[in-house]
């Protein structure tokens, strides 16, 4: 069965921290990995991983995928208030349409 | 650009009852997946839709069936409710790629 776990499953931190996330998975037929931020409802797109593009970054967030080890992690560098959400990790898969998520990572930032 | 919009926003219903959650894709997306999200979990995958067929399908019930229109919008019938039913129901449009952009979700509670 398909399985992709994050780590930790809650984290608290003061506002100019950096916070690392983990994200391992166990699938068929990897083809990418997906980061999302989810503060009420929406998860927002952050991030996608694949073999042609293992590292990305945006300002203060960026991820690195290893497909050898079989994970990814988020890093969030200077972090803020605003960043205080529920970080999913996602897999697709090839031959397969669907995402699989893992349970998510709900970060807290304290003034 | 037109994002993704769901409705209704939030919906109780009892036992054995019948919804129609309903879904309208981001511009330009010709694909739509359903989401079901309990309470502390990650986002589970329900199905897709492509060119208005059903295009994978996840370990849901027959239940749960769903229907996309020639404009790419897309509803999700649950038939003979359960208190297990109750969720928030995530729709995403793509461009048939992994890269999922998602609605606000619709809140069901079944009582």
């Amino acid at each position: 069965e398909d399985k992709v776990v994050q780590s930790p499953l809650s984290l608290v931190v003061h506002e100019g921290d950096t916070v690392t996330l983990n994200c391992s998975y166990e699938v068929t037929n990897f083809r990418s990995l997906l980061w999302y931020k989810q503060e009420k409802k929406a998860p927002t797109f952050l991030f996608m991983l694949t073999s042609s593009g293992i590292e990305k970054k945006s300002g203060r967030l960026s991820s690195i995928l290893d497909k050898k080890e079989l994970f990814s992690i988020l890093n969030i560098t200077a972090t803020q208030t605003g960043d205080s959400a529920v970080y999913l990790c996602a897999v697709g898969l090839q031959g397969a349409q669907k995402l699989v998520f893992g349970q998510g990572t709900r970060l807290t930032i304290n003034p | 650009e037109t994002g993704v919009t769901q409705s209704p926003t939030h919906l109780i219903k009892t036992r054995g009852q019948q919804v129609t959650l309903r879904c309208s894709s981001q511009s330009g997306h010709n694909t739509v997946s359903w989401y079901q999200q309990a309470l502390g979990q990650g986002p589970q995958f329900i199905f897709q839709y492509y060119r208005e067929e059903e295009n994978g399908r996840g370990n849901f019930p027959p239940r749960f069936s769903g229907l996309q229109f020639p404009n790419y919008s897309s509803e999700l019938n649950v038939n003979a409710l359960e208190l297990d039913d109750s969720a928030l129901y995530l729709c995403a449009s793509s461009q048939f790629t992994d890269t999922q952009y998602f609605g606000p979700g619709t809140r069901l509670t079944v009582l």
